[in-house]
């Protein structure tokens, strides 16, 4: 059974610090990826990355950063943290898609971060 | 516009009852087609992915028209714990566009 774990499931942090999101995964999948989720706004993609040391922005970069040393963890780092950034972080990994064959997410069941 | 639109709902309907979420998808090249199902404060999970063929899984039938870009989920005899928010993905490249989900709550 896939598994995804994040460090944390909930967090409080002060505005200005700088914070670490963890994700591991023990599937040897080559794709991770981290979300936020907001209501009304759903999943947003933040960062993405396909295999080790590499690293995609997506959608909203702004104000985060990522690390991938190894291939099972995806680090995701708030370089500053501000009060907007409190929402739901969900990451999430896959395999690499086939030309045929369709590979669902699995996500880690989410941290909870507000800023305050 | 968005990659994926789904209507947000909620649906509220009763135990037993047959209910139909649509969504429809912008990129006509976009590759793989999933239905997530995500309980509140909680992940979203794997439901079904959505072949071309259409599938179904028990309760649950999923179709795929590629000509108007849009996939269905079809919930048969809807049960209590079918209460959740559905989420339409589609994947282009080993990357994947969530809709912003349908809320479905089933009552007694």
């Amino acid at each position: 059974d896939v598994k995804v774990t994040q460090s944390s499931r909930y967090l409080v942090k002060r505005t200005g610090e700088k914070v670490f999101l963890e994700c591991v995964q023990d599937m040897d999948h080559e794709n991770m990826f981290w979300y936020r989720q907001d209501p009304g706004l759903g999943l947003r993609l933040i960062y993405f990355s396909y295999d080790v040391k590499m690293k995609e922005k997506g959608d909203i970069p702004e104000g985060y950063s990522v690390s991938r040393e190894k291939k099972e963890r995806f680090s995701l780092i708030l370089e500053s943290a501000s009060t907007n950034q409190t929402s739901m972080y969900l990451c999430a990994s896959s395999f690499r898609q086939g030309a045929t064959v369709n590979y669902g997410y699995t996500f880690g069941s989410g941290t909870r971060l507000t800023v305050v | 516009r968005k990659e994926v639109e789904q209507d947000p709902g909620p649906f509220n309907v009763p135990e037993g009852a047959t209910v139909a979420f649509n969504c429809t998808y912008s990129n006509s090249a976009s590759q793989s087609f999933f239905w997530y199902r995500q309980d509140c404060r909680k992940e979203p999970k794997l439901l079904m992915s959505v072949y071309s063929s259409g599938n179904e899984d028990g309760r649950f039938t999923a179709q795929l028209n590629r000509a108007s870009q849009y996939i269905s989920l079809l919930i048969r005899d809807s049960k209590l714990s079918d209460s959740a928010t559905y989420l339409c993905v589609v994947s282009n490249f080993n990357k994947f566009y969530f809709g912003s989900g349908t809320k479905l709550n089933v009552k007694p």
